[in-house]
């Protein structure tokens, strides 16, 4: 079975400390997501990645960047934390960008709060 | 910017009956997923549909895809608790650099009652 691991599953964080997030995947996924959940919004893609070193903007990137060193890690920041990221968020893997007929396969979630 | 549209939004439900959750999208595609999140966990991969006429079945879960008419639905049958959950539709365009990202929709959240 997939694995995708996210670090912490709740976190305190003040106002303008720098967060990170981190997600780590075994199953050698080209494809990594970052999502945050607020409720009556859905899902909202922040950040992708297609391969190492790779990122792009996903719907919501505004205050938010990722860094993609190695194939299996796939880390989120927020450079200055505010209180309105807090919020649930998702980290997902898929298996490459061809027709591969594979869901997304999602970590358990990190629920950040900022004070 | 691609759209996906469920509906309903909250469904009520008592056990024993059947319903339906829609779920619309505004551009092509050929490849939807349904996701299902129970309170406080992660979304669980529920069922891939990656054809016109698509079915797919799983207990009392239906599945099915019309990709002409840009439309999913999720039929459940003879409800029991334990399918309480929210429900999300999420649809792959396939089209340039963003194979493989998922547009989601809003999710229904369903409850079952005795």
């Amino acid at each position: 079975d997939v694995k995708v691991t996210q670090s912490s599953r709740y976190l305190v964080k003040r106002t303008g400390e720098k967060v990170f997030l981190e997600c780590v995947q075994d199953m050698d996924h080209e494809n990594m997501f970052w999502y945050r959940q607020d409720p009556g919004l859905g899902l909202r893609l922040i950040y992708f990645s297609y391969d190492v070193k790779m990122k792009e903007k996903g719907d919501i990137p505004e205050g938010y960047s990722v860094s993609r060193e190695k194939k299996e890690r796939f880390s989120l920041i927020l450079e200055s934390a505010s209180t309105n990221q807090t919020s649930m968020y998702l980290c997902a893997s898929s298996l490459d960008r061809g027709y591969s007929n594979q869901p997304q396969h999602f970590g358990d979630g990190t629920r950040l709060s900022i004070l | 910017e691609l759209k996906v549209e469920q509906n309903p939004l909250f469904l009520s439900m008592q056990e024993g009956k059947n319903y339906t959750i829609y779920c619309n999208y505004s551009t092509t595609s050929d490849r939807l997923y349904w996701y299902r999140q129970d309170p406080g966990k992660s979304l669980e991969s529920l069922f891939v549909l990656l054809s016109n006429g698509a079915v797919k079945q799983e207990g009392r879960l239906m599945a099915s895809l019309d990709t002409k008419a840009r439309l999913s639905t999720l039929h459940i049958t003879a409800a029991v608790h334990d399918l309480s959950a929210t429900y999300f539709c999420a649809v792959d365009p396939s089209r340039g650099s963003t194979l493989g990202r998922l547009y989601f929709g809003r999710g229904t959240q369903l409850t079952v009652w005795p």
